[in-house]
């Protein structure tokens, strides 16, 4: 039983440049939800999707966005970069209406921005 | 709002037992913990729905005080193993974000 799965493990970008990271969910999973985890601190969420759409969204600005796909994988982008962004980019996957709704996190993008 | 997780570091010796709270205060529909090691993604550990109930997942058990939006993590017998951050996630509905503590620093030494 696969995992969720994610792409690159790590990124090097500078600051303006785009960037975009993916996520496969847990098989039987149909939810997928992103955060960013700076050093030290607690995962901040920044959206959820379901059923291709944006289901819920953190206080994060529109250079975040996001996408999912019919098979329900599903894409983070962040556009003009920062060096603020640079931070361990978790996806965790969820079923819509199974118990609690319990995530299970992917090993994670780490982005280093220069 | 961000719950608040107390102790901020704990430091044992194997065997020792521990506890870690998470309190919030907004009212909530569940409460996930979560144990990450460095360089690691968050491991599921388990999940306390609304209800006052109490789980156990081997020497780990928790629960949940629907009435002061609390819980607690209850660590027995501690093994090198369970070293590592502990995050509770909490949520106000039955789906969506969950809202992470600040995060428990556990190191168990032999």
């Amino acid at each position: 039983d696969a995992g969720v799965t994610q792409s690159p493990t790590h990124l090097i970008k500078t600051r303006g440049q785009q960037v975009t990271l993916r996520c496969s969910p847990k098989s039987g999973h149909d939810t997928v939800s992103w955060y960013q985890q700076a050093l030290g601190q607690g995962p901040q969420f920044i959206f959820q999707y379901y059923e291709e759409e944006e289901r819920q969204r953190g206080n994060f600005p529109d250079r975040f966005s996001g996408h999912q796909f019919p098979n329900y994988s599903s894409e983070l982008n962040v556009n003009a970069l920062l060096l603020g962004d640079s931070a361990l980019y978790l996806c965790a996957s969820s079923l819509a209406g199974g118990h609690g709704e319990t995530q299970y996190f992917g090993p994670g993008t780490r982005l280093l921005v220069l | 709002q961000q719950p608040v997780q107390s102790p901020q570091a704990v430091i044992l010796r194997e065997g020792e037992d521990a506890v870690i709270n998470c309190s919030s205060s907004k009212a909530l529909y569940s409460v996930h913990w979560y144990r990450q090691k460095h360089g690691e993604a968050p491991v599921f550990l388990m999940i306390l729905l609304k209800g006052g109930e109490q789980k156990g997942h081997e020497k780990i058990s928790a629960s949940f005080n629907e009435k002061k939006q609390q819980s607690s993590l209850y660590l027995t017998a501690s093994q090198l193993s369970y070293s590592g951050t502990y995050f509770c996630g909490t949520r106000g509905t039955s789906y969506g974000k969950l809202t992470f503590g600040q995060g428990t620093i556990l190191t168990v030494h032999p």
